[in-house]
């Protein structure tokens, strides 16, 4: 099965509006991270989020928030009041085990996001 | 601060050839990681460094390919005979496991070496 699954195969958006990518996850490890990165046209990976399995509350940073839901293993990432440069590829990816001491990162295969003037 | 830096950009050799990448991590972070990333997919997991050692190896890592982080700053990854199915973007990334509070030793990468295979 696959650890990180995001299936949307392109998602497009008006400009100033939300979007929500979806991200599921699998694990039978109790303490696990689950991060978004952006990946623009230059190929560079930029960091965005990150929530902790034990985290009580949903990640917030900036446009960006991490819908959370344990129970049902998904990690929504939601950008608010998108802009054109938000147009880029957006990465799931999740850390198993507790901070530091497992520290390989499993990815998924990405959203593509458009953003429209 | 500067963040993590790869060098070259961009590799274009022939089949058969030797090439090695280079990597320099975020200055305090004592983690180090090699990616690969294929076309159309997400990074894939190569191995780490936790200052000098190299804690962990994929079984991507074929023996054609080495690592090294000599003195628990800079990496490099050589690719011995290369082939064409090692054309990729090949991602370093750079992290600090202690004192990593809330971010839980979150991992930051370079801008990427493009590898083409003739």
């Amino acid at each position: 099965a696959q650890k990180i699954t995001q299936t949307q195969p392109g998602m497009f958006v008006q400009e100033k509006e939300a979007v929500t990518l979806d991200c599921t996850y699998d694990t039978s490890d109790p303490s696990y991270g689950l991060f978004w990165y952006k990946q623009p046209s230059s190929g560079e990976m930029i960091f965005l989020i990150y929530q902790g399995s034990y985290d009580q509350q949903n990640a917030t940073e900036g446009r960006y928030s991490l819908n959370f839901q344990k129970a049902r293993k998904s990690a929504n990432l939601v950008i608010s009041a998108s802009q054109l440069g938000d147009s880029a590829m957006y990465f799931c990816a999740m850390r198993e085990g507790r901070t530091g001491a497992n520290s390989k990162l499993t990815f998924g295969k990405g959203i593509t996001l458009s953003v429209r003037p | 601060d500067t963040g993590v830096s790869q060098d070259p950009r961009h590799k274009i050799t022939k089949r058969g050839q030797n090439v090695t990448f280079r990597c320099d991590p975020i200055s305090e972070h004592n983690r180090l990681y090699w990616y690969r990333q294929t076309l159309g997919q997400g990074p894939e997991f190569l191995t780490y460094f936790q200052n000098e050692a190299q804690l962990e190896k994929s079984r991507l890592l074929s023996d054609r390919f080495s690592a090294e982080r000599p003195k628990g700053s800079f990496s490099t990854l050589e690719i011995q005979r290369t082939e064409q199915g090692d054309s990729a973007m090949y991602l370093c990334a750079s992290s600090l496991a202690e004192g990593a509070g809330i971010l839980g030793d979150t991992q930051y990468f370079g801008p990427g070496t493009r590898l083409t295979v003739l």
